[in-house]
């Protein structure tokens, strides 16, 4: 079975760009959440889509969105971006039954830099 | 709100020697935990995981005990190999499938 994939791998981009980040999950996996990683804070969860709906959301401004297609695969923009943005952002994915807590499996992440 | 605290790194140790990475809890109900593991340039793999009080997850010859009296899952292996450097993280899930994680340990091996 094919892991959880993400485009594009790197990523450079200037202050005031927006980007789409792109995640393909596990086929069969519903769930898909997305963090940000940086040095300095660890890794922060952003969102949390369910059959196309944002079931959880981290404390992040609203410059950060997201969305779920019919498909499970799941898209995160970050628009009018800054400099702290700069970070490696990762994908993960989980079969999700109701109720249950299922391990998240992760794709390579995407290293986004901001000039 | 729920939050995991593991234990500041980095962690340098020689091949061979005890490793125990220090990891609490904190949450309402009976989360979930686990460890998971990022070598350089790759995403978080799950390493090991333990779903109720007691129970003890493990792998590759690393182990954690889920203790729910001392809110703890810390990470343990009794002989680390210069394979093991990477950063470990302590996670946390309940139902609804939001996770908290630690901050990471970053774990060097000498050979």
């Amino acid at each position: 079975k094919a892991g959880v994939t993400q485009t594009p791998r790197y990523l450079i981009k200037t202050r005031g760009q927006q980007v789409t980040l792109s995640c393909s999950p596990i086929s069969g996996h519903r769930s898909v959440s997305w963090y940000q990683q940086t040095p300095g804070q660890g890794l922060q969860f952003l969102f949390e889509y369910f059959s196309e709906t944002q079931r959880n959301k981290g404390n992040f401004p609203g410059r950060f969105s997201g969305r779920q297609f019919s498909n499970s695969r799941s898209e995160m923009n970050v628009s009018t971006l800054e400099l702290g943005d700069s970070a490696l952002y990762l994908c993960a994915s989980t079969l999700s039954g109701t109720g249950l807590s299922y391990e998240q499996y992760f794709g390579p992440g995407t290293r986004l830099t901001v000039t | 709100g729920d939050s995991v605290t593991q234990m500041e790194g980095p962690v340098t140790l020689s091949e061979e020697a005890f490793l125990t990475i220090n990891c609490t809890y904190t949450a309402t109900g009976y989360p979930s935990l686990f460890w998971y593991v990022q070598y350089p340039g790759e995403g978080l793999q799950l390493l090991l995981k333990a779903t109720k009080a007691d129970d003890k997850g493990s792998n590759k010859g690393f182990e954690a005990t889920y203790r729910k009296e001392t809110t703890s899952f810390h990470l343990e292996k009794g002989s680390v190999q210069v394979s093991d450097s990477a950063v470990y993280f302590c996670a946390l899930s309940k139902t609804g499938n939001q996770f908290y994680f630690g901050t990471g340990t970053s774990l060097t091996v000498i050979p």
